[in-house]
């Protein structure tokens, strides 16, 4: 597609349960980046990856949260055990040259 | 984790008035950037500023980037009722971990709302 794509746009679970949030860049952008959105902040950042690997992850909160990028395109952000902190909107953005292109993202409501 | 200082944090103006936002932060950035967010959709980027002193437009907007790197303001001209949402500074560094990273920070947002 021409932008980037995220599915489900929404997702309500129930506590203590497990999600997978996908995430579809802009084909041929080999950077990928995940933020985090809580009500009335800005995104703040989780994980870059540079084609497969992830080269940066220290935006991660804590060992419950993970992402994966096995073909270096589509992503998924995984997330054990959650809780309902965890409730927010997750986007995700990929880069070309110089600018980060960002989906629409998933609002995640944990019960 | 870290935020900037986004201010004012909302604004209720007529169709036709000029608005004012900015943003600081403690540390330096490399470039500056200014985003809206529409209701369920992601941010789009509006203006991109690359030089400490920089002032760059785009139709009605206008933004600087400020000569110690650590601010910069978006002025929107004779607004208009599709200017309607939440505009974000972000200030981006490059930092280079297995490849080169361009790490955004943001700030809170500024809600703007246009009176027709």
């Amino acid at each position: 597609g021409a932008g980037v794509s995220q599915t489900p746009s929404n997702k309500v679970t129930e506590k203590g349960k497990y999600v997978e949030l996908r995430c579809d860049p802009i084909s041929g952008h080999t950077a990928l980046y995940w933020y985090r959105q809580s009500l009335g902040q800005g995104p703040e950042f989780l994980i870059y990856f540079q084609g497969t690997g992830a080269a940066d992850d220290s935006g991660l909160p804590n060992d419950r949260f993970f992402a994966v990028r096995p073909e270096g395109s589509v992503s998924t952000l995984k997330i054990q055990r959650t809780e309902r902190g965890d409730s927010a909107v997750y986007l995700c953005a990929s880069r070309g040259y110089n600018e980060q292109f960002f989906g629409p993202g998933t609002r995640l409501t944990v019960l | 984790g870290q935020q900037l200082n986004q201010s004012p944090q909302s604004m209720f103006i007529q169709e036709g008035e000029d608005v004012s936002m900015n943003c600081t932060s403690s540390s330096i950035f490399n470039t500056w950037l200014w985003y809206k967010q529409d209701p369920g959709e992601g941010p789009v980027l509006l203006i991109a500023l690359y030089k400490a002193g920089e002032l760059t437009s785009n139709g009605r907007l206008t933004a600087q980037f400020g000569i110690t790197r650590k601010d910069s303001f978006l002025n929107i001209s004779a607004s208009i009722p599709s200017d309607v949402g939440i505009y974000f500074c972000a200030g981006q560094r490059q930092i280079n971990s297995g490849g080169s990273n361009y790490k955004l920070t943001f700030g809170k947002g500024t809600l703007l709302t246009v009176n027709p």
